[in-house]
């Protein structure tokens, strides 16, 4: 089946450990989406690469940074891990950013902080 | 500002229909997504609304009014496991997706 696969499903870091988050598809999807879900909040994108366009959210810390060596994976980068970036991790691919095109999302990575 | 408006908690009885309503205020409209979330997982697509009416499908239902800036998902002959937190999203005129924080459905037997 296609699908959206991330990696790990959970991870445990140290505050400041740097950590890295995998996500990979098996949709050939054009666009590929970064976004932290705090509970009870609405998803937050962080960024999206349109094949290898990136594109940043303007107000992402900069403590994040991606990125998508191919058309199957992405990765998302926290250089420097605080306490307020726990959160679930979200990626998402899609066909096109524009129109009708739903987002296929991945099951997830709950990041904790210690 | 961009604003998605959606109450918090709904309770509903098993078997019922029950009907969340999604205001919203954006820059331009491209269309209006409803994604349900079970707790601790992903979200997974529901509907897409982009012109006024009512879309059915299966025991779901999304209803839009572009004029009101106005959305409604009505969920007929309720089940235990559609407990979840129903997300609207708005995509604007840059096609960013604008989220609402989410309903969070409880069904009761």
């Amino acid at each position: 089946d296609a699908m959206v696969i991330q990696n790990p499903r959970y991870q445990v870091t140290q505050f400041g450990k740097p950590v890295t988050l995998s996500c990979s598809q098996t949709l050939n999807h054009n666009v590929m989406y970064w976004y932290q879900q705090k509970s009870s909040q609405a998803p937050k994108l962080l960024f999206h690469y349109y094949d290898k366009d990136f594109n940043n959210e303007a107000d992402t810390p900069d403590n994040f940074q991606s990125r998508r060596p191919n058309t199957s994976f992405c990765f998302l980068d926290i250089r420097s891990p605080g306490l307020g970036d726990a959160a679930m991790y979200l990626c998402a691919t899609s066909r096109e950013t524009t129109g009708g095109d739903e987002q296929f999302f991945g099951p997830g990575t709950r990041l904790t902080v210690l | 500002g961009q604003n998605i408006d959606q109450p918090t908690e709904m309770t509903a009885t098993e078997g019922a229909i029950v009907q969340i309503n999604c205001t919203y205020q954006t820059s331009g409209f491209n269309g209006l997504f409803w994604y349900q979330q079970h707790a601790g997982e992903a979200p997974t697509f529901l509907s897409y609304n982009v012109l006024d009416g009512l879309e059915e499908k299966g025991r779901f239902s999304s209803f839009l009014s572009r004029s009101k800036g106005y959305s409604y998902l009505l969920l007929k002959e309720l089940q235990m496991k559609d407990s979840a937190s129903y997300l609207c999203a708005v995509m604007d005129s840059n096609y960013q997706l604008i989220w609402g924080a989410g309903t969070k459905l409880i069904i009761k037997p």
